[in-house]
């Protein structure tokens, strides 16, 4: 069955500076990874999609990579805002198109 | 990225009564979509997976007599919630999944109250 684990659940940092959030899987038989942004009493912003074959993706101060044989996955943020304070989500797509999320890290950037 | 369009946003409801949930794909047909259900401070878990024209598969736990879901049409899918109850509510999202496409594509989410 595939877990996906989310570390840390809370991360609080001061504005500008550079942050890794991780997320471990248990199956690497996945389709691909997805990185979400949830605001609270939100639905899901998507961020970055990395497919099963790649490596990485990169969008803006965003940088998500992906280590499948050993069930790794980072998303790397740059010179942090408040506006990015939320919720982020990681998911594992199985090829039938179901996600399993993992439990999120809620992010707070100081000003 | 294409759009899913989920609706109502918000709704409270008596105890007992029952509340449907539409998601529709607005620019891209649909034959699979998925619901799932987020409590506060929890992370999303997956309550069915809906294919157009076929009966849903629900995940382990969740009762289908009380998670009615159709399907009926590639841009459709509808969750009904039969004879609430307050432990029902929680924030409801659906995703669909385009066939031709690798990404899954969300719906705002429902925010379900039931007094």
């Amino acid at each position: 069955k595939q877990e996906v684990t989310q570390i840390p659940a809370a991360l609080s940092v001061p504005e500008g500076e550079n942050l890794v959030l991780n997320c471990s899987f248990t199956d690497s038989a996945i389709y691909n990874l997805q990185w979400f942004r949830q605001d609270p009493g939100k639905g899901l912003t998507s961020l970055l999609l990395i497919q099963s074959s790649q490596r990485e993706q990169t969008s803006g101060r965003l940088n998500a990579s992906l280590d499948k044989s050993s069930g790794r996955s980072t998303l790397y943020i740059a010179a942090s805002q408040p506006g990015d304070s939320a919720t982020y989500l990681c998911a594992v797509q199985r090829w039938e198109g179901k996600l399993i999320f993992g439990q999120g890290t809620e992010l707070s950037v100081k000003p | 990225g294409a759009v899913v369009s989920q609706h109502p946003s918000r709704v409270i409801c008596k105890s007992g009564t029952s509340v449907k949930i539409e998601c529709r794909s607005l620019d891209f047909q649909a034959t699979t979509m998925f619901w799932y259900r987020q409590f506060p401070k929890q992370s999303l878990m997956l309550m069915a997976t809906s294919n157009e024209g076929s009966k849903a598969t629900y995940e382990q736990g969740v009762e289908k007599d009380k998670f009615l879901i159709n399907h009926a049409s590639l841009t459709l899918s509808t969750l009904t919630v039969t004879s609430a109850h307050p432990e029902d509510s929680s924030f409801y999202i659906c995703s669909a999944r385009d066939a031709g496409s690798a990404e899954a594509f969300f719906g705002q989410g429902t925010r379900l109250t039931v007094v």
